[in-house]
């Protein structure tokens, strides 16, 4: 079936630090691939996505590029901020299908 | 501003009260969703609606209930069937049915 697995957290860095938070998927079909960011206490907010192999999201500093020879969607960023401590959800998403699969999620905390 | 609006923030029930969880959406979009979250694990679909008057059951529908009878509204029953409510429920909306979806900020229900 289809899963995403994500790097197990929490992840704790330095301000400016360089971030990368791994996720490999396993799928059928031809998915779409998302992050989402979860700040405390709120909802998912959609930080970027990808809809076929080799196309880069990018949104607020962050990138993922779509790996199909990997089955990989790592997420990155170069220098991170205190305001970047979430939780960061890899999930994919099959043309058609009524769901979301997501990972469990990565915690992350920036320090100053 | 467009977005989706989940009430109360943070509900407590008794054991064995059903309890009803709001979600409207002012986005104009065909697709709701509703995922549980628990501590440290991804989201997990619960029911989620393609139309009005319609709706479909997803991984653990057992012990909720849904209704869909305006586009802007999808309620959640939680009854005393559930045998583990006690949960962050997330209310979610898309466009089309699979593309990138929309959460709104939650519902944190705790039931004693």
């Amino acid at each position: 079936g289809d899963s995403v697995t994500q790097m197990e957290g929490p992840v704790t860095l330095s301000e400016e630090a360089f971030l990368t938070i791994n996720c490999t998927y396993t799928a059928t079909g031809y998915p779409s691939l998302f992050w989402y960011v979860q700040y405390p206490g709120e909802g998912l907010q959609l930080l970027l996505k990808a809809t076929k192999a080799d196309d880069k999201g990018s949104n607020k500093g962050f990138e993922a590029t779509y790996r199909k020879e990997t089955t990989s969607f790592h997420l990155e960023k170069g220098s991170v901020q205190v305001s970047d401590s979430a939780v960061y959800f890899c999930a994919l998403g099959i043309q058609g299908a009524q769901k979301l699969v997501f990972g469990q999620g990565t915690r992350l905390t920036i320090n100053p | 501003d467009g977005g989706i609006t989940q009430s109360p923030k943070y509900l407590f029930r008794k054991e064995g009260q059903n309890v009803t969880l709001s979600c409207e959406q002012n986005l104009n979009h065909d697709a709701m969703y509703w995922y549980r979250q628990d501590p440290g694990q991804g989201l997990r679909l619960i029911y989620y609606s393609q139309i009005v008057n319609d709706f479909q059951k997803g991984d653990i529908a057992e012990g909720y209930s849904v209704s869909r009878e305006k586009k802007e509204s999808f309620p959640l029953t939680v009854t005393s069937a559930q045998k583990n409510p006690t949960a962050f429920y997330l209310c979610a909306s898309s466009s089309s049915f699979g593309t990138g979806k929309y959460f709104g900020p939650g519902t944190r229900l705790t039931v004693t």
